[in-house]
């Protein structure tokens, strides 16, 4: 069972520059998020969404997409990437709305935007 | 002031050592509290939710204290293998069907042989 997956696990990006980070899972949770973990915070939300085709915003949506036409794929799009936006880039997904039931944690996107 | 704090520690302790780590919120309309551990560049992983009752598994025991909005996390004979970021999370309902789950910046734990 592969559970949470994401792609890359490491990207160096330019100023300027888009790109999508990946994330799938397995376990046909219909809850899943994005978070981000910088040094000294909590992990923050970004976006989330409680099934296909409904997305919300987070705490720091700002910079970022996101969109959900299936139940499995939960792409995060950074449109013009800021030094700011270097973090830890972490997706979840859980059997129900937040706090409500354990979220599972995909492995990670590294991301430096020089 | 943070809406979840914990001492970032690092808490350093020996083999076989209990170890207390406690945790404040500040939104009193939370309604849900958690212990996630995450190990040195991996993921978080769920330790244990904490019941209003409060609760043990093994050498784990978490408690919550909702009148002075702390929770605890005890570890028992601490092991090698116990060494890790514990991160507190507590879910809070804002704007009526709004849930949202807030993490701690974690407390280290270095177990020493």
């Amino acid at each position: 069972n592969a559970g949470v997956t994401q792609t890359p696990k490491f990207q160096v990006l330019k100023t300027g520059q888009s790109m999508t980070l990946q994330c799938a899972q397995d376990m046909n949770h219909e809850y899943m998020s994005w978070y981000r973990q910088d040094p000294g915070m909590g992990l923050r939300l970004i976006h989330y969404s409680v099934g296909a085709g409904i997305t919300d915003q987070g705490e720091v949506p700002n910079g970022y997409n996101v969109s959900r036409s299936t139940t499995e794929d939960f792409p995060l799009r950074l449109l013009s990437a800021a030094p700011s936006q270097t973090s830890v880039y972490f997706c979840a997904s859980s059997g129900a709305a937040a706090g409500l039931s354990e979220q599972y944690f995909g492995p990670g996107t590294r991301l430096t935007v020089t | 002031r943070k809406e979840v704090e914990q001492d970032p520690g690092p808490f350093n302790v020996p083999e076989g050592a209990t170890v207390a780590f406690n945790c404040t919120y500040s939104n009193s309309a939370s309604q849900s509290f958690f212990w996630y551990r995450q190990d040195c560049r991996k993921e978080p992983k769920l330790l244990m939710s904490v019941y209003s009752s409060g609760n043990e598994d093994g050498r784990f025991t978490a408690q919550l204290n909702r009148a002075s909005q702390y929770i605890s996390l005890l570890i028992r004979d601490s092991k090698l293998s116990d060494s890790a970021t514990y991160l507190c999370v507590v879910n809070a309902v804002y704007g009526g069907a709004t849930n949202k789950l807030i993490f701690g910046t974690g407390t280290l734990l270095a177990v020493q042989p």
